[in-house]
């Protein structure tokens, strides 16, 4: 399908345990992003990637890993989930161009017990 | 410290009415600023945006007005449906990076029958 997906939608897991959360986009859009929801804070930048290759922090990296092998694909790691990352993650990507509008994945809700 | 706020976490009114939707930020360097809209179990799709060079845009029945003295923006939907009920987030820019949102907390608006 056309368009940025995510998976899993849905993942518990449990502290300690090493979590992958999947993006893709079919746009070939050059700038895709990670984000947190949580009550209270709105969406949190967690980490963004420019190009293949190329991928810097944002406001909340610390915990998480990304990958950026492909322009289409950028995964996101807990690497030692924490109760503290219980939240709900999106996706997004734009093609990076001045006010350039994000498109955002449908989310991947996440529960560390 | 919240550089994009939102303090109305709800907001209710009637269908057919208007809808206020508020928003402050504090970083007088942001020069491009977003409405977007969330509605449950999706990701956020973009509304409207206005730079800093103007005051009012307008895209239907939605306008977006901008104060930059009172670092202050508004959305207002006129006139009010069901369909609009959704969580909206106010998010702003810099010029420079305009890849990088900052988000407000997010407002939840229930539009009445």
């Amino acid at each position: 399908d056309a368009g940025i997906t995510q998976s899993p939608r849905y993942k518990i897991t449990e502290t300690g345990r090493q979590v992958t959360l999947m993006c893709h986009q079919t746009w070939s859009h050059s700038y895709m992003f990670w984000y947190r929801q949580d009550l209270g804070h709105g969406l949190r930048l967690i980490y963004y990637s420019a190009a293949a290759d190329i991928t810097d922090k944002g406001e909340v990296p610390d915990g998480y890993v990304v990958s950026r092998s492909k322009t289409e694909n950028f995964p996101l790691t807990l690497e030692s989930a924490t109760r503290s990352q219980t939240s709900v993650y999106f996706c997004a990507s734009s093609e990076g161009r001045l006010q350039e509008t994000q498109y955002f994945g449908p989310g991947t809700r996440l529960l560390v017990l | 410290d919240q550089q994009v706020k939102q303090n109305s976490p709800s907001l209710s009114v009637q269908e057919g009415r208007i809808s206020i939707l508020n928003c402050d930020y504090t970083n007088s360097m942001f020069d491009y600023f977003l409405w977007y809209k969330k509605y449950p179990a999706e990701g956020p799709t973009f509304l409207i945006s206005i730079s800093s060079i103007k005051d009012k845009n307008e895209d239907g029945r939605f306008t977006v007005f901008l104060n930059k003295s009172a670092k202050h923006l508004s959305l207002h939907i006129v006139p009010s449906q069901p369909g609009d009920s959704a969580v909206y987030f106010c998010a702003a820019s810099l010029m420079d990076s305009s890849y990088k949102l900052i988000f407000g907390s997010g407002t939840r608006l229930l539009v009445r029958p």
